[in-house]
This record gives structure tokens, sequence and C-alpha cells, in this order.
């Protein structure tokens, strides 16, 4: 069964401090990994796709890595900001259309100032 | 470009009642998926429309149902509503097949069934 598992469920930290995100996946056949950040009542939006020839992309102050021996990814945020603050989705593609992508429950990450 | 639409943003039920949820998705966009997120469960995929035609479904009762137009605008279809029915509603669009390319949510309906 696809899963992903992410830690921690969640995350307090000071406005300009570094933070890393985990997650965990079982998704087999494995297309792409990709996370999401969701502000409270609102739509998710994409930070970063990594095939898994992909060993790190970067989106302004977010890096994602990719292991795919592990089958880990995180999430490093740089220089946190108070807008930080949201959830972060780890997601599982599996290869082909016809398969669903498997979401993690994410991580709720609070930026105090 | 505009961005996915959906429309109502918010929505009050009463119990056995049924409620159609719209998503208009990004012009020239093809694929439309559909996700229910509550607290407990998160993101919980419903089913994905290709071309008018359902490529996908999870585990979700056939209370939950919807389909996809010509325009590629969609809708979702909640019958015979339950109190754990309450959750926030999201569309996301892709130009393709989902699992290939970038997704893109709209700001989702929520839904409050009492």
């Amino acid at each position: 069964k696809n899963q992903v598992e992410q830690s921690p469920q969640s995350l307090i930290i000071l406005e300009g401090k570094n933070c890393t995100l985990q997650c965990n996946y079982t998704v087999s056949p494995f297309s792409n990994l990709r996370w999401y950040k969701q502000d409270t009542g609102r739509g998710p939006v994409s930070l970063t796709i990594m095939t898994f020839s992909e060993n790190t992309k970067s989106n302004g102050r977010y890096t994602a890595t990719l292991d795919a021996d592990t089958k880990q990814s995180s999430l490093h945020i740089t220089a946190s900001q108070l807008s930080d603050s949201a959830s972060y989705i780890c997601v599982g593609t599996p290869l082909g259309s016809a398969r669903q992508l498997t979401f993690g429950s994410g991580t709720q990450l609070t930026v105090l100032p | 470009k505009a961005g996915v639409t959906q429309t109502p943003r918010y929505l009050i039920k009463t119990r056995g009642q049924q409620v159609t949820l719209s998503c208009s998705p990004i012009s020239g966009h093809r694929s439309v998926s559909w996700y229910q997120q509550t607290p407990g469960q998160g993101l919980q995929f419903l089913f994905e429309y290709f071309s008018e035609t359902q490529r996908n479904k999870g585990n979700f009762p056939g209370r939950f149902s919807g389909r996809q137009f010509s325009n590629s605008r969609s809708e979702m279809n909640v019958s015979t509503l339950e109190l754990g029915d309450s959750a926030l509603y999201l569309c996301a669009s892709s130009l393709e097949t989902v699992n290939s390319y970038e997704q893109y949510f709209g700001p989702g309906t929520r839904l409050t069934v009492t």
C-alpha cells in the first residue's frame, strides 16, 4: 500500500531561524515527489516537484531534497518569515495516470516573531 | 491566466440534503481532480476527470459523484449528506495527467452539514 509519512506533526520556530521537515514515502512505482504549502483555509500551492533522478530542488528560501534509495525527502526553509506559517504537505506521485497521488498528513509550521 | 475557481466558497446544508459544487479549471487544462480535506483525515482523493471521462476514483461511497463538461469545467455532487461530509472540498486542475504535470488548486468550498 502506498504511504507517505511526515514528521514532525507540528513545529514552532522563531522568525529568522531555519527548519527542516521530513517525509518518508513508500510509493511504487514512483514518478515524482511534491511539496505543497497550504495556508489556513486556502488551497495548497506547489513548492517543488522532484523526479527520482533529482537530488535537490530550490524555490527561493525553500529547498527540497530527495533520496530515492532510502525513500526520504526533506524540505528545508531558510531564514523563516512569519508568512511561512502554514501546513506543508508531502505528496508521492505514482507512475501511470491510473494511480492516485498519496498525500502525507502534513507538518503544521508556526513561525513566531 | 486566471486560476482555478470554485463556487460557492461556503455552504451550509442539512443532513439528508444534496449539494453540487462547481470548479472551473485554468484555461487549457483538461484534468480536474477533487479532494476532501478534514482535520482528522487530511487530504483525500475523490476522483479525477480527464476529457469528460472519470479516469480515477478514490475510496468514497457512491453518494459522491462528479462529472466534467466539454469545456473542462467540473461539478461534484454529494447526495444524502451526512455530518461527516463537513469538510473543505478542493478542486485542482492539470494540463494533462495529474501524475505527470503540476496541478493547481482552487481556494476550496467549505461545506458544513448540520
